[in-house]
């Protein structure tokens, strides 16, 4: 089992570019979730889906984040245009129907600085 | 009042120690409970499901009191490799929202 993978591991950016970030779930998971951590607000909820279809997106900074997953193995979350302040640790997580009440496999991250 | 509330620590214990940690949410109709634990610079990782009857695992032992909306995690024996941030982690079920809501996590350090 390779896991939940996400890619790239460190991305480092100019403001105002636009930055994608990649996540393929562990195969057969039927949700996927992306979630952003920092030290000020801890994990936050940005996204997640459910059978490839956004269920709730209310955690979406706003307009300049995107979140698409076309297929059952692989998402992508975009910033566009990057600010500073959407420097972060980017997680990407999954799990399998009807096991999201026994928790969550998380990939390794994407650390995400904007300059 | 923010969902899940953990005091951030740090605890600092000597080897051996016995360490508990302690969490409340806010919402009543929260039905899944787990301790994630996280490791600097790592995803988190689940440690345990928390269950109404507490469950213990190898010298882990949680607890759940729905009454009081409050969630704990008690280690025994503890070791150096137990130094990790713990994650309290709330299923919010009733609001709408059907994903894991994460506490902002104790950090623990254990000191030989």
């Amino acid at each position: 089992d390779a896991g939940v993978i996400q890619s790239p591991r460190h991305e480092v950016t100019e403001m105002g570019q636009e930055v994608t970030l990649r996540c393929k779930p562990i195969s057969g998971h039927n949700s996927l979730f992306w979630y952003r951590q920092t030290m000020m607000r801890g994990l936050e909820l940005l996204i997640y889906f459910n059978n490839n279809v956004p269920i709730d997106d209310s955690g979406m900074p706003e307009d300049r984040f995107s979140a698409k997953m076309p297929n059952a193995s692989f998402s992508t979350l975009k910033i566009q245009p990057s600010e500073p302040r959407d420097s972060a640790v980017y997680f990407c997580a999954s799990s399998a129907p009807g096991q999201g009440v026994y928790g969550y496999t998380f990939g390794s991250g994407t650390r995400l600085t904007v300059v | 009042r923010k969902e899940v509330e953990q005091d951030p620590g740090p605890f600092n214990v000597p080897e051996g120690a016995t360490v508990a940690f302690n969490c409340t949410y806010s919402n009543s109709a929260s039905q899944s409970f787990f301790w994630y634990r996280q490791d600097c610079r790592k995803e988190p990782k689940l440690l345990m499901s928390v269950y109404s009857s507490g469950n213990e695992d190898g010298r882990f032992t949680a607890q759940l009191n729905r009454a009081s909306q409050y969630i704990s995690l008690l280690i025994r024996d503890s070791k150096l490799s137990d130094s990790a941030t713990y994650l309290c982690v709330v299923n919010p079920r009733g609001t709408g929202r059907r994903a894991l809501t994460f506490g902002s996590g104790t950090r623990l350090q254990v000191q030989p």
